[in-house]
């Protein structure tokens, strides 16, 4: 089945402990991106990859890394998590844009920052 | 910098009513606009659209584009429960940067 996994789903911390949401895509997708969703703001998007080894900022990178070194996964690290990270986040992946820019969405990480 | 506005943010209405969702866009090398609707899991995606004046259908649902006025709208006939939703649009950019930016989405019920 075509999907886009992450893990883990909910989780809860404290300021500063470092942490890695992982995401996986088994559909063999060039593009793969993170989102943040807070309430009134919509989805904001964090970094993405356009293929192994390229990173780029997206609107709110601050406080977050990312690395493609396998074209299936692309975890998101949380180097010293602070409140303000409480979020929902999504990974998502597509096939580069064509004519078809269909991004296909993870099931989503809450995460909660005490 | 870039900017993705939809309206009304919620709307609720009657099953069978039919609804028109907006969404306007200022984004710098603008490619494509899309929408997606997320109930309550991720967003799951319904339309993309690239050219100006060509509406896409899907059932129920249709969206169409216009380039000019920058602004795309999404129908929703025949509402039914299960439409309840929030809607979001997103532009992509035609550039070596390929992110989107998303609204901050319309949250639509639907009452029977």
């Amino acid at each position: 089945e075509a999907q886009v996994t992450q893990n883990p789903r909910y989780l809860i911390t404290v300021t500063g402990k470092k942490l890695t949401v992982t995401c996986s895509q088994n559909m063999n997708h060039e593009y793969m991106s993170w989102y943040r969703q807070d309430p009134g703001l919509g989805l904001r998007q964090i970094y993405y990859s356009m293929n192994v080894e390229v990173t780029d900022k997206g609107d709110v990178p601050e406080g977050y890394k990312v690395s493609r070194k396998e074209k299936r996964n692309f975890p998101l690290i949380l180097e010293s998590p602070s409140p303000n990270q409480t979020s929902l986040y999504f990974c998502a992946s597509s096939f580069l844009p064509g004519t078809n820019y269909e991004q296909y969405f993870g099931p989503g990480t809450r995460l909660t920052v005490t | 910098e870039d900017k993705v506005v939809q309206s009304p943010l919620s709307l609720v209405v009657h099953e069978g009513d039919t609804v028109t969702l907006n969404c306007s866009y200022e984004v710098t090398n603008f490619r494509s606009l899309l929408w997606y609707k997320q109930e309550k899991k991720a967003p799951t995606f319904l339309f993309m659209l690239t050219s100006s004046g060509i509406e896409k259908k899907s059932g129920r649902l249709s969206s169409i584009l216009d380039k000019k006025e920058l602004f795309s709208i999404l129908n929703i006939t025949a509402t039914q429960t299960g439409d309840s939703a929030i809607y979001l649009c997103a532009a992509s950019r035609d550039t070596g940067r390929r992110a989107l930016t998303f609204g901050s989405g319309t949250r639509l019920q639907v009452q029977p």
